[in-house]
């Protein structure tokens, strides 16, 4: 069965340069959501949208922007990158999030380095 | 915010069974999620509750009693490649659905 993809797997940047992180969620999937997990540490959500829109913002910080396409990959564009940006970054999707139980599925993940 | 709370580690013995407890304090409790996570992967769905009772699916079950604020997870005839971290989720209303982690467990099997 088809699962998230997420490009790249991994991503090595310097302070204050951009990076951009693709998601690509399951097919007929409406709602994606972007985590980001520091090391160590749990998974915080940064933002999600449903059928192209924003849904919700979390702990997302204001360098940080992200869209949902009419294909409905989104994409997670990071400026002005810090030390403190370096996490795993996941992408989750899921069907019909008014449906109980509404599991997520996660992406393998973005592993960004910031040097 | 919501206060989720996890023990940190735990160790078991294969074979064994192995309860992992999760309280959390939360307005708009919207249902409660058991991932498993292994270093440097991505979290997988284990199981959800929203009812209080237990649900069971092979050898995880989870339990949640909204009153207390309280859920576990509970794991049978464990294996060696249960050794994972296992994170306590909750989902809130009129938060995107979004899901507020708690901090994890890592568990440790010994042969």
């Amino acid at each position: 069965a088809a699962g998230v993809i997420q490009s790249p797997r991994h991503l090595i940047k310097e302070k204050r340069e951009t990076a951009t992180l693709k998601c690509y969620p399951i097919p007929r999937h409406d709602t994606v959501y972007w985590y980001q997990q520091g090391p160590g540490q749990d998974p915080q959500f940064l933002i999600s949208f449903y059928e192209k829109m924003q849904s919700d913002k979390g702990s997302i910080p204001d360098r940080f922007s992200a869209q949902q396409f009419s294909d409905y990959h989104s994409e997670l564009n990071m400026s002005s990158l810090e030390l403190g940006d370096s996490a795993l970054y996941f992408c989750a999707s899921s069907l019909d999030r008014d449906r109980d139980g509404n599991e997520q599925f996660f992406g393998p993940g973005t592993r960004l380095t910031v040097l | 915010g919501q206060n989720i709370d996890q023990p940190t580690e735990m160790t078991a013995t294969e074979g064994a069974i192995v309860q992992i407890n999760c309280t959390y304090q939360t307005s708009g409790f919207n249902g409660l999620f058991w991932y498993q996570q292994h270093a440097g992967e991505a979290p997988t769905f284990l199981s959800y509750n929203v009812l209080d009772g237990l649900e069971e699916k092979g050898r995880f079950s989870s339990f949640l009693s909204r009153s207390k604020g309280y859920s576990y997870l509970l794991l049978k005839e464990l294996q060696m490649k249960d050794s994972a971290s296992y994170l306590c989720a909750v989902r809130v209303e009129n938060s995107g659905y979004a899901l507020n982690f708690g901090k994890g467990t890592s568990l440790l099997v010994t042969p």
